[in-house]
């Protein structure tokens, strides 16, 4: 199994530029978290998905920020227009939809905005 | 809304002893689980251990075991016989159990391990 697989590792993006963020899950896991890591905020729930299906978006920053799970095989995390306060390292992990599944992170991203 | 606290923000230990990480969670629900992830400094985080809240068995894997105190929520993570590896942040996590799919996962602040060799 490969595991939670997320793209790209590095991002430097100048402010006002638009970042997409991409997760491919491990097959079969029907459930899809992306988090946000800050040193000042710690890891942060910003959207969770349940068979592609948005259930909870509460964490989502602002406008800005917007996510898709067009289908069980990938998501994506856009921000548009980035800002420096969106710098930090966004995790992808998914699940099986059994109550006591733990989550498998992937080896997240880190977003510099400049 | 659940909080979970983590008092420690850094711990050190002797390579080959033991060291206790501390946890306390607030919640109104009865049945949970939670858990402890390990991020070392490749920033994967790594599943450690997880205890379903209904059970009054301790969870022990390996080196690692907590002692789960449901009516204090108290969850705290010992690792025993320190090991180099073991360097890394902590991060005690909580889940609401339900019946219609998964739930997010709620973390702690964190505590930064450091082993001397």
């Amino acid at each position: 199994d490969a595991g939670v697989i997320q793209s790209p590792r590095h991002e430097v993006t100048e402010m006002g530029q638009e970042v997409t963020l991409r997760c491919k899950p491990i097959s079969g896991h029907n459930s899809l978290f992306w988090y946000r890591q800050t040193m000042m905020r710690g890891l942060e729930l910003l959207i969770y998905f349940n068979n592609n299906v948005p259930i909870d978006d509460s964490g989502m920053p602002e406008d800005r920020f917007s996510a898709k799970m067009p289908n069980a095989s990938f998501s994506t995390l856009k921000i548009q227009p980035s800002e420096p306060r969106d710098s930090a390292v966004y995790f992808c992990a998914s699940s099986y939809g059994r109550v006591n599944s733990p989550l498998h992170f992937g080896n997240g991203t880190r977003l510099t905005v400049t | 809304a659940q909080t979970v606290t983590q008092s420690q923000p850094e711990m050190s230990v002797q390579e080959a002893e033991t060291v206790t990480l501390s946890c306390t969670y607030d919640t109104s629900e009865s049945d949970y689980y939670l858990f402890w992830y390990k991020q070392p400094p490749s920033r994967q985080m790594i599943l450690v251990i997880r205890q379903e809240a209904y059970k009054q068995q301790n969870a022990t894997e390996n080196r690692f075991s907590v002692n789960f105190q449901k009516a204090a929520k108290s969850f705290s993570l010992k690792i025993s016989d320190s090991q180099l590896g073991d360097a890394a942040m902590y991060f005690c996590a909580y889940r609401r159990r339900t019946n219609f799919g998964n739930e997010k996962l709620t973390f702690g602040t964190g505590t930064r391990l450091t082993i001397i060799p």
